[in-house]
């Protein structure tokens, strides 16, 4: 199992522009998430999923956008990026709401 | 609401020493669960240990051990004869049946040879 995979580890962007984050997991898990680390503030949920088909905002949903068409994955996506965006961002999975989750290796995003 | 506090910010210590992180959390569910994850150098996050609201007992894994009390709100994390390699940051999370992690703003350890 390759567990939770995100692509890609680096990216830069400049105010405006948009794109995907992608996020990956082999291991059949339900419920999977997206949280955003910032110096100082540690993880906050941004979406999270409990299936496909099936999205929620988590604490700061604002200017990003989830869809769960599968299992399997469940992208991140910005529509018109800001400064106030740069940050680590990283995936999380788990197989029961209860369940650990655990983490993909994270994408770092600059906008300038 | 939920919220995990950890006071501490920066540990630093000499090889072979003990580190005990502390980590306070507020919730008003009746069953949680409460986790330990370590984010070294290298930028991923690692699960370290995982305690059920509902189980008290305090245990022992390797040179890690926790202190869970629920009286005081209070989930501590102590390396026992830290290494280099564990110098990192340690996060306390706290998450309930909906899903959602909460976490605190992290401890970082550095472990001088």
């Amino acid at each position: 199992n390759a567990g939770v995979t995100q692509t890609p580890k680096f990216q830069v962007l400049k105010t405006g522009q948009s794109m995907t984050l992608q996020c990956a997991q082999d291991m059949n898990h339900e419920y999977m998430s997206w949280y955003r680390q910032d110096p100082g503030m540690g993880l906050r949920l941004i979406h999270y999923s409990v299936g496909a088909g099936i999205t929620d905002q988590g604490e700061v949903p604002n200017g990003y956008n989830v869809s769960r068409s599968t299992t399997e994955d469940f992208p991140l996506r910005l529509l018109s990026a800001a400064p106030s965006q740069t940050s680590v961002y990283f995936c999380a999975s788990s197989l029961l709401e209860t369940d650990t989750q655990y983490f993909g290796p994270g994408t770092r995003l600059t906008v300038l | 609401a939920q919220k995990v506090t950890q006071a501490q910010t920066e540990i630093s210590v000499v090889e072979k020493e003990d580190v005990t992180l502390d980590c306070v959390y507020e919730t008003r569910d009746t069953t949680y669960y409460l986790f330990w994850y370590k984010q070294p150098p290298s930028g991923e996050l690692v699960f370290l240990i995982r305690r059920n609201s509902f189980d008290e007992q305090n245990e022992i894994s390797g040179r890690y051990s926790w202190n869970f009390q629920k009286s005081t709100s209070s989930f501590n994390f102590t390396i026992t004869a830290s290494q280099v390699v564990d110098s990192a940051v340690y996060f306390c999370a706290l998450g309930s049946n909906d899903y959602k992690l909460s976490f605190g703003a992290g401890t970082t350890v550095t472990v001088r040879a």
